[in-house]
């Protein structure tokens, strides 16, 4: 079945470093693909998404590119702040009527003055 | 406006109770989606309701667990005879007809002792 294959955390960064949180996943089809982004004490919200192969998704400084030739969607972002600490969760999801989404584990990001 | 609220925040209840989890969607947002993230783990999908029926429940882990959904708004979640292993964060989202993006509530925390 489908699956979701995102890096252990937790992940531990100084201001200003360099960010990537892998994620692989496995599909039978051509899913559209999500990071999710969970603040404390907040709910999960949508980061950024593919929607299909060579896609490009980016918001706040964070970008993910849709691999399709080694099934990959990984998370960067140039220089991390402390305001993002938070857990993120890589997603995948099909168009149509499979609509439900399939997470991978989540990383934790922490991230220090 | 408002977002996805679910009630109540936290829960604790004794092995064997049975207990309701709320979410009240986003107003208009027709589809609702039921999720479970246990510790450790990603986000299992529970259930799916377009309006008020339900077209998916393969993801209800046993007969323990019910769902309904009145008035094309409020979902409840119902765990009967709870478990140890029902121990988690029961997370509720909402999306409107045909949209990819899910938006989630904040999620109710059980702990079944």
């Amino acid at each position: 079945g489908d699956s979701v294959t995102q890096m252990e955390g937790p992940v531990t960064l100084s201001e200003e470093a360099f960010l990537t949180i892998n994620c692989t996943y496995t599909a039978t089809g051509y899913p559209s693909l999500f990071w999710y982004v969970q603040y404390p004490g907040e709910g999960l919200q949508l980061l950024l998404k593919a929607t299909k192969a060579d896609d490009k998704g980016s918001n706040k400084g964070f970008e993910a590119t849709y691999r399709k030739e080694t099934t990959s969607f990984h998370l960067e972002k140039g220089s991390v702040q402390v305001s993002d600490s938070a857990v993120y969760f890589c997603a995948l999801k099909y168009g149509g009527s499979n609509y439900k989404l399939t997470f991978g584990k989540g990383t934790l990001l922490t991230v220090n003055p | 406006g408002a977002g996805v609220s679910q009630s109540p925040s936290n829960k604790v209840t004794e092995k064997g109770k049975d207990v309701e989890l709320r979410c009240d969607p986003i107003s208009g947002h027709t589809a609702l989606y039921w999720y479970r993230q246990r510790l450790g783990q990603g986000l299992e999908f529970l259930i799916y309701f377009q309006g008020n029926s339900a077209p998916d429940k393969s993801g209800l882990p046993s007969d323990r667990f019910s769902a309904e959904r009145t008035g094309e708004s409020v979902s409840t979640l119902t765990i009967q005879r709870t478990q140890q292993e029902d121990s988690a964060v029961y997370l509720c989202a909402s999306s409107p007809r045909g949209a990819e993006t899910q938006y989630f509530g904040p999620g109710t925390r059980l702990l079944v002792l």
